[in-house]
């Protein structure tokens, strides 16, 4: 199947913890995203890579780093987890130019 | 800064009803506009992508349109159903490629 998959789909973790989430995509897209949903269903983006080069670095705390591999991979590491932290975290990509996005499944992370 | 607004937020509509929900943007410089559906614990299923140039989109029983100008776009769902149920999210491309997406509108469908 084509898609952006995510791994896990869930993650429950305690404060302090430093935790990964990954993703990969084989649709040939050259950029790579990570979104953030909060308890209110707000989606916001934190990072995107084109090519593996960052091109987008929102306002996150830098406990939040994100890893590119190759085009095809976007990992999300993020240390000494918070509470607000908690949240479920979406994957996407897409092709370059003005085209629309692909999401993944989404994690959920639980920070306890 | 590029500000996403849709409305209402929730809505419920008898079977068969057709609807609108409403997508209104702050800034008309946009690449596209993009229509996403979430069901509930889900991700995002990409239902209609309209570009900067074009007004409107078609799928099935889903028809999105876009005014740049006046900064709006509204999903039409023609002869509701049941399995419609879900939030549907609105998000612009701005002119530096990041999609900026509206706080959605829960559509509930009774049968």
């Amino acid at each position: 199947d084509t898609a952006v998959s995510q791994t896990p789909k869930y993650l429950v973790t305690q404060m302090g913890n430093d935790k990964s989430i990954k993703c990969e995509q084989n649709l040939g897209h050259d950029t790579m995203y990570w979104y953030k949903q909060d308890s209110k269903k707000f989606l916001k983006i934190m990072f995107s890579y084109n090519n593996k080069e960052l091109i987008i670095n929102e306002t996150v705390p830098n406990r939040f780093s994100p890893k590119s591999p190759d085009k095809a991979h976007l990992n999300l590491h993020i240390n000494s987890l918070e509470l607000g932290d908690s949240a479920v975290y979406f994957c996407a990509s897409s092709p370059t130019g003005d085209y629309g996005y692909t999401f993944g499944s989404g994690t959920r992370l639980t920070v306890v | 800064k590029q500000e996403v607004t849709q409305i209402p937020a929730a809505l419920s509509v008898p079977e068969g009803e057709n609807l609108v929900l409403n997508c209104s943007f702050t800034d008309s410089a946009i690449y596209n506009l993009q229509w996403f559906r979430q069901d509930p614990g889900k991700g995002l299923t990409s239902l209609l992508l309209i570009q900067s140039s074009q007004r409107e989109q078609t799928s099935g029983r889903l028809n999105a349109s876009l005014d740049k100008s006046s900064g709006r776009s509204t999903l039409y769902i023609a002869a509701s159903q049941p399995g419609d149920s879900a939030t549907y999210l609105c998000a612009v491309m701005d002119q530096g490629g990041k999609l900026i997406f509206g706080q959605g509108t829960e559509l509930s469908v009774k049968p």
